[in-house]
């Protein structure tokens, strides 16, 4: 079932940091997220195991809630490279494929 | 690092025709996916093989085939192509058999069925 994220759209100056949260409606066993700049293929970034483990790449971090079905993405002091379309794969089983999310669009303006 | 190589960035083709895409990665992985990519719609499984000639269903496998004969290489097959299924095609991989592995994508084919 395909996660659902929040906002669908954000628009940030440089410096200024963003939010992207990522919910399901069932127990999650891990979710993972990725960037895809225009043109080219989805990049991970990072993944996040039931737990509450919160990771971080670069000043980009995540954090996983089990009880809530839920991972938040944080960007700090966002860059202009930072901008593309965010999407989280949540799995629900330890199996091997993810459904994605239909992504969060980031723009960051100079 | 690992290379996750589609065979054509933009494909053409005709309703009815037979549609060939393929996937090839470098790095050994056992598990291939195929994700259709559609504006407002995200990322959506086709099809994943976690073996040689082993496939399982995703989400939307209607109108779609797979094979793989070789660990390398994994192709998604449209048995008779329709306007609908005009899109952007992801092909991805990752190591196996261990789950929460990161995927892999190659840069996607854009096919467009007239």
């Amino acid at each position: 079932q395909q996660p659902v994220q929040s906002p669908q759209a954000v628009i940030l100056r440089e410096g200024e940091d963003a939010v992207i949260n990522c919910s399901s409606s069932k127990a999650l066993y891990s979710v993972h997220w990725y960037r895809q700049k225009h043109g080219e293929a989805p990049v991970f970034l990072m993944i996040l195991l039931k737990g509450g483990e919160q990771k971080g790449h670069e000043k980009i971090s995540a954090s996983f809630n089990e009880k809530k079905q839920q991972s938040s993405l944080y960007l700090t002091a966002s860059q202009l490279s930072y901008s593309g379309t965010y999407f989280c794969g949540t799995e629900v089983n330890s199996g091997y494929a993810l459904n994605f999310g239909k992504g969060t669009s980031l723009l960051v303006t100079p | 690092d690992v290379k996750v190589t589609q065979s054509s960035r933009y494909l053409v083709k005709r309703t009815g025709e037979k549609v060939f895409l393929e996937c090839v990665q470098d790095m050994d992985h056992e598990n291939m996916f195929w994700y259709r990519q559609d504006p407002g719609l995200g990322l959506r499984l086709i099809y994943f093989s976690y073996d040689v000639k082993m496939k399982e269903k995703g989400d939307i496998p209607e109108g779609y085939s797979v094979s793989r004969e070789k660990k390398e290489r994994f192709s998604l097959i449209l048995e008779s192509a329709s306007t609908n299924q005009t899109s952007m095609y992801l092909c991805a991989s990752s190591w196996g058999p261990a789950p929460n592995q990161p995927q892999h994508f190659g840069d996607g084919t854009r096919l467009s069925i007239l």
